[in-house]
Parts: structure tokens; sequence; C-alpha cells
């Protein structure tokens, strides 16, 4: 019972690399999201997808891509890291069928450090 | 659009004493509301959530939250917390429309002394 993935767990980027983490579920859920964590700022919503196709920003989107090919794939992309993306990224999915499937469930998060 | 605020950042409590995690929401809307739990390097987990019906609504670990629409509140209380309760605890909304967004607060750290 995988639930949501991210890979990797770890990484040190240097300014002005890029990368991609992944995200995959297994629950064959429409709704995908990416947060990003900060020390004291909770979660700040990044992108979101409803299904296949469709992404939309959420509140700090700038520096980031996604894309949603994939019911079960949701990466998210970095084009040129800057030290303001240092954070933990966490991947979340909600089923976004029916009033009890409501609950997110997270994956372990990406530790990024940009350097 | 919604919003959540977590009025407390940090709650230290002794072992076995009563606590209580207050949060309040704004939105123009009818809202289901959440709180997750954070242990450390973990991701987070729903505690216990309200859509609709019964105020007081009881979680896993023995927490319970109680919805307050005039107060635009969802406080979490547990009558006597453990060590093994150290954690960050997240209050979060969506509206009951179905929005695909779901906001968080900025967390509460609970530390659980002896």
């Amino acid at each position: 019972n995988a639930g949501v993935t991210q890979t990797p767990k770890f990484r040190i980027l240097k300014i002005g690399q890029s990368m991609t983490l992944q995200c995959t579920q297994d629950m064959n859920h429409n709704y995908m999201y990416w947060y990003r964590q900060d020390p004291g700022m909770g979660l700040k919503l990044i992108y979101y997808s409803v299904g296949a196709g469709i992404t939309d920003k959420g509140e700090v989107p700038n520096g980031y891509n996604v894309s949603r090919s994939t019911t079960e794939d949701f990466p998210l992309r970095l084009e040129l890291a800057a030290p303001s993306q240092t954070s933990v990224y966490f991947c979340a999915s909600r089923s976004g069928q029916g009033v009890m499937n409501t609950e997110a469930f997270f994956g372990q998060g990406t530790r990024l450090t940009v350097v | 659009a919604q919003s959540v605020t977590q009025l407390d950042s940090q709650v230290p409590v002794f072992e076995e004493a009563p606590v209580e995690l207050r949060c309040n929401y704004s939105s123009s809307v009818s809202v289901y509301l959440f709180w997750y739990v954070q242990y450390p390097n973990q991701g987070l987990q729903l505690l216990l959530k309200y859509l609709s019906g019964s105020t007081l609504v009881k979680g896993i670990n023995g927490f319970e939250a109680e919805f307050n629409k005039s107060q635009t509140s969802f406080h979490l209380r547990k009558p006597s917390v453990h060590i093994s309760d150290t954690a960050e605890y997240f209050c979060a909304v969506s509206d009951e429309g179905g929005s695909e967004k779901l906001v968080f607060g900025k967390g509460t750290k609970l530390t659980v002394n002896p």
C-alpha cells in the first residue's frame, strides 16, 4: 500500500541548476498538490491539478512548473534553482469524489537545499 | 478565498495536562475543516475532520475538535497529553462546494514535557 511516493528524499542543488521532484500516487486520486514548507510558515500551495492534463497555480508558483500527463504522476520542475527555493516539498493527493473522500494523503517530503 | 489562522505558534505543556490548540478560519462559503499532525521528519497525517452534522468530532489518539460556526473556529483539544503527542499540528480548510484547494494554517508546535 504505497500511497503517495516522492523522490528523492534529499537533494542539494547549486544555484542555477534544474531538477525535477517526482510524485506518484497509486490511489487513483483526481486531485494532486505540491506544497512547500518553510519553518514557521506552514504549507504554501505551489501548484495543483484536478486531473490529467489540467494544472493550475497556487499561492507561490514562481520559479516552478508542473505537468500532469497521467492520473498517477505529478512532477514538479525547478528550472533555475535559487536559494529562496531551499525548503521541504510535499506532494499530496485527494480523491475529489464524494463528500467522504475529502482526506488528503501526503508523501514523506523532499528536503531541497540550494547553495 | 479561504484562510486559516492558528493563534499559537508554540504550545508547551506537561505530560497528562489538557491542551487546546486554537484555529480560526475565514470563508465566504460553507467549509470542510481538518486537523493534521506532522511528526518530526515525516509527512502530514489526518487527525480528524469536520464535514457536517455534529459539531464535536473525534479523531485518532484521543483528540477531538469542536466546530463553532458563529465564531468561525475549530479548536483541537485533548484532555490528557502524552510525550508521544509532541509534534506540529496544522489546521486546514476547503470549501464545501468541493473546491480543489486545501489551505493550511502556519502550524502549532506542541511540546509535551515530562
